[in-house]
């Protein structure tokens, strides 16, 4: 049972837009930044978007996160491929003094 | 360019004890907070353990306080976790990755991996 709660899976068609959630609690996604990670199989994961909503160099602007009270979410849009992968929130919790992260989200592009 | 590399992973009997190293270099070390993640086979990550850019504060998940430890030499550019009393269920890929100057779960590179197997 992860501290952060994302859907088990995802799907989506090409060009599509998906979104995955990424739900938490007052000690960790409503006071501290969330954090949104891509895994694709057999590699280490990559950092997708920090800050709630920051992207860093490289990512693709099809990428987006956002943030309202304990909930975030990360959207994808112009779904391709290539982002069949799977996908991982996390925050820092106050409470326990550590990183959680969420279940992780794995996506499948029909 | 940013580099980590772990080594140090292995085969170690249930109630063991081994040392992971993460050698870092294309950046300046001693300004990041360090963290190490795991991801049992076919699961999600975890998060371990995390030490401040100074050496000066450690944080643990509570699955490994206390059986754990991590360090951090910033004039070897090195990473460390001394996990000892291992269980199965430590059975992981553990990576190294990257902070930021705070202990937020900002981890802009990773390593890429060292299998440690906890069994008989």
């Amino acid at each position: 049972q992860s501290v952060l709660t994302q859907p088990p899976s995802a799907s989506g068609t090409p060009g599509q837009r998906v979104t995955i959630s990424c739900s938490g609690s007052s000690s960790n996604s409503g006071t501290n930044y969330v954090y949104w990670y891509q895994q694709l199989p057999g590699t280490a994961p990559k950092l997708l978007i920090y800050r709630n909503y920051q992207r860093p160099s490289g990512v693709p602007d099809r990428f987006s996160g956002s943030k309202s009270g304990t909930s975030a979410s990360l959207a994808i849009s112009g779904l391709r491929s290539e982002d069949e992968a799977d996908y991982y929130c996390a925050a820092w919790d106050d409470s326990l003094s550590g990183v959680v992260f969420g279940g992780g989200t794995k996506l499948t592009v029909l | 360019q940013v580099q980590l590399v772990e080594s140090g992973g292995g085969v170690v009997q249930p109630g063991g004890s081994l040392t992971l190293s993460c050698t870092a270099s294309g950046f300046t070390f001693s300004s990041y907070a360090m963290h190490w993640v795991r991801q049992a086979p076919g699961k999600g990550l975890e998060w371990v353990a995390v030490v401040s850019y100074d050496g000066g504060n450690k944080y643990y998940a509570g699955s490994v306080k206390g059986r754990f430890t991590v360090s951090k030499d910033n004039s070897k550019n090195t990473l460390s976790l001394q996990m000892g009393s291992l269980r199965a269920e430590d059975t992981a890929v553990y990576y190294c990755a990257r902070g930021d100057s705070s202990l937020r779960p900002h981890f802009d590179y990773w390593g890429q991996g060292t299998l440690v197997t906890v069994s008989s």
